[in-house]
């Protein structure tokens, strides 16, 4: 089955910026999207289609696409930031919808 | 203003049934697919299915099909996800979502806030 791989944990100091990846065979194919969630809180979209930030997104919210990857980048991380993030994508057919592990964002 | 609100939490035993569902409103129902998400405790997000109510087409997970049943029922704008017979590892956070769902990409816009399921003997 398909899978979307992203690194367990990213740490960042206030200010400084985050990169959090996530790589997958389609994704060169099929668009990504990425979640925020807080714990005990669902989740909230901050970009759709690779790089589309949907309104009430900071703008310090962006993604990228480069081949088999793509990225979120948090600029100027606040200590609200930190969260767990999700990417998010479809298989090569477009039929199946698959998430990545998660990226535990902490703010030191 | 879009609105998906999930039924509240639930407590069965192994072996039981339950629906648990997902009302929408602030929009027009069958134009969206409606897609639910499992989240185990302490883990991350699995994509379960998807419900288009429309015309009620359904597209289940691999990891899912024959294990849950998804629904629809139109006249109640409301979406529903449904076990014949329940294990603990169904013991899960259940969130419902507005997926969009086509060529121009998949993502869900609008989520509800969850319905906790706890399977315990």
């Amino acid at each position: 089955s398909y899978e979307l791989t992203q690194p367990p944990s990213v740490s960042v100091s206030p200010g400084q910026t985050a990169r959090i990846t996530c790589s997958g065979d389609a994704l060169p194919k099929q668009y990504a999207c990425w979640y925020q969630q807080k714990p005990g809180r669902a989740p909230v979209l901050v970009i759709y289609k690779d790089s589309e930030r949907p309104s009430g997104i900071p703008e310090r919210f962006s993604g990228s696409s480069s081949g088999t990857t793509v990225t979120l980048t948090i600029s100027g991380v606040q200590a609200e930031d930190e969260a767990d993030y999700y990417c998010q994508s479809t298989d090569s057919s477009g039929t199946y919808v698959v998430f990545g592990g998660g990226t535990k964002l902490t703010v030191l | 203003e879009v609105q998906l609100v999930q039924s509240g939490a639930e407590v069965r035993k192994p072996g039981e049934s339950l629906r648990i569902s997902c009302k929408a409103s602030g929009y027009s129902f069958t134009r969206y697919w409606i897609g639910w998400v499992r989240q185990m405790p302490g883990k991350g997000l699995e994509w379960m299915g998807i419900i288009y109510p429309g015309d009620s087409e359904i597209r289940y997970s691999p990891s899912f099909q024959g294990q849950v049943t998804i629904s629809v029922d139109k006249s109640i704008s409301t979406a529903s996800l449904q076990w014949s017979s329940l294990k603990a590892s169904d013991t899960a956070m259940y969130y419902c979502g507005r997926q969009q769902y086509s060529s121009s990409g998949d993502y869900f816009d609008y989520w509800g806030l969850g319905t906790l399921v706890t399977v315990s003997s």
